[in-house]
Order: C-alpha cells, then structure tokens, then sequence
C-alpha cells in the first residue's frame, strides 16, 4: 500500500527566514514523489518532482526538496520565504512498481508573515 | 493555450438530484483523472482514465459514474446527489502516469 504523511497542518514563517514543509511517506518499492501548491480558490500546481537521480530537486519559484530514502522523507524547502509564498503544499507518492495512481498527503498551509 | 478547463464552476444541488461535470484539456494527454477535495482529507481519486473510450475506477468511485468518449473530454456524473458528495472535485491530466499532473481550476459542489 502507499501512504503519505504531512505531519503539520500548519507552518508560520517570517518573510525573509528559510521555510521547511515536510513529508513522509510509505511505499513498496522506490517512490515517485511531487511537490504541488494550491493558492486560494485555484487548482493544483506543479512545483518539483523526484523520479530518479540527484536526491536534491530543485523546482519553481526557488523551492526545493531532498529526497532521503533512509527516512522515507521529501520535504520541501525554500532558503528565503515571501509573502506571496502562503499557499497549500500538497506532497504526492506513488510507487513505481505498483499501481497507477498517485495518493496525495492531507496538505499543510503555509503562511509567511511579513 | 487554455489547459485544463472545468464546467461549471459552482452548483447546488438539491438531494436526488443529478449532474454531469464537464472537463476538457487541449494538450492532448492520454491519461485524466476526477478527485474531491475534502478539508483535512487531501485529494482522493474519484475515477480516472488511462486514455479515450476508458475508464476505471479511483480511491472513491462509489455514486459517480464517467465517460471519456473523446480525448480531450472527461465527463464525471452524479446520478443522485447525496450531502456526502457536497465537496470541491478537480478534473486534471497528465501525459502520462509518472509525469506531473495538470489541473482544472475546480467545481465547487454543494447537496443541500
């Protein structure tokens, strides 16, 4: 089975300081792991993914995220937070060798406070 | 370059009642997918198909039913609405199932 873990509902940054949105999953085998963000009354948008190689994944809008499979983690990170950076992070996880279909974490929001 | 369209963009429904929600991309991927996002709960899949004429079913099929009849179409329908399925469902696509996802901006369903 796949699962994801996103184990804050909430993150309160300072505009300016460095921001962690964390993620854990579960999987059978080696994961696919994505990154998307959802502002206000939008859908889903593409910020990184992991599919195979360096385990540092750099992405849109200055994010990143590390992919470490000791801890089954990916957390998303940005060096600089901004204001126009509070949104929903979801993380989503599918296993390569089993199913089709990706499952997605609960999302945590972010708010960056200026 | 529209991407991923949805219609409509809100609704209320009475119980019993049905509806067809309406997506179309135009950047000719073979696989689309339905979810409901419920607060707390993430994204669940509802339906999903893996290219024109398919479909299968997701996380949460129960009390939808779908059609792909055309590739750029992926229609998803309550056939009897239920306060259960009041909700904001997403329509998205993708070129395939390992690559990033496309989404619509959203149905905000409410079932009185």
């Amino acid at each position: 089975a796949q699962s994801v873990a996103q184990p804050e509902d909430q993150v309160n940054v300072a505009e300016g300081n460095p921001l962690t949105v964390k993620c854990t999953y579960s999987v059978s085998g080696n994961p696919y792991l994505f990154w998307y963000v959802q502002y206000p009354n939008r859908g889903l948008q593409f910020l990184l993914k992991y599919i195979t190689g360096d385990n540092l994944v750099k992405g849109s809008y200055g994010f990143e995220a590390e992919f470490n499979k000791s801890q089954t983690s990916f957390h998303l990170k940005k060096p600089s937070a901004l204001v126009s950076d509070s949104a929903l992070y979801f993380c989503a996880v599918r296993d390569r060798s089993y199913g089709q279909n990706f499952v997605f974490g609960p999302g945590t929001r972010l708010s960056v406070l200026p | 370059n529209a991407g991923v369209t949805q219609t409509p963009k809100f609704r209320v429904l009475k119980t019993g009642q049905s509806m067809t929600l309406l997506c179309a991309q135009d950047m000719n991927h073979e696989y689309m997918y339905w979810y409901r996002q419920d607060p707390g709960m993430g994204l669940r899949l509802i339906h999903y198909s893996v290219g024109e004429g398919t479909t299968a079913k997701g996380e949460v099929p129960d009390g939808y039913n779908v059609s792909r009849l055309k590739k750029q179409n992926f229609l998803l329908g309550l056939e009897s609405a239920a306060p259960s399925q009041t909700s904001v469902y997403f329509c998205a696509s993708s070129y395939s199932p390992y690559n990033e996802q496309f989404f619509g901006p959203g149905t905000r369903l409410t079932v009185l």
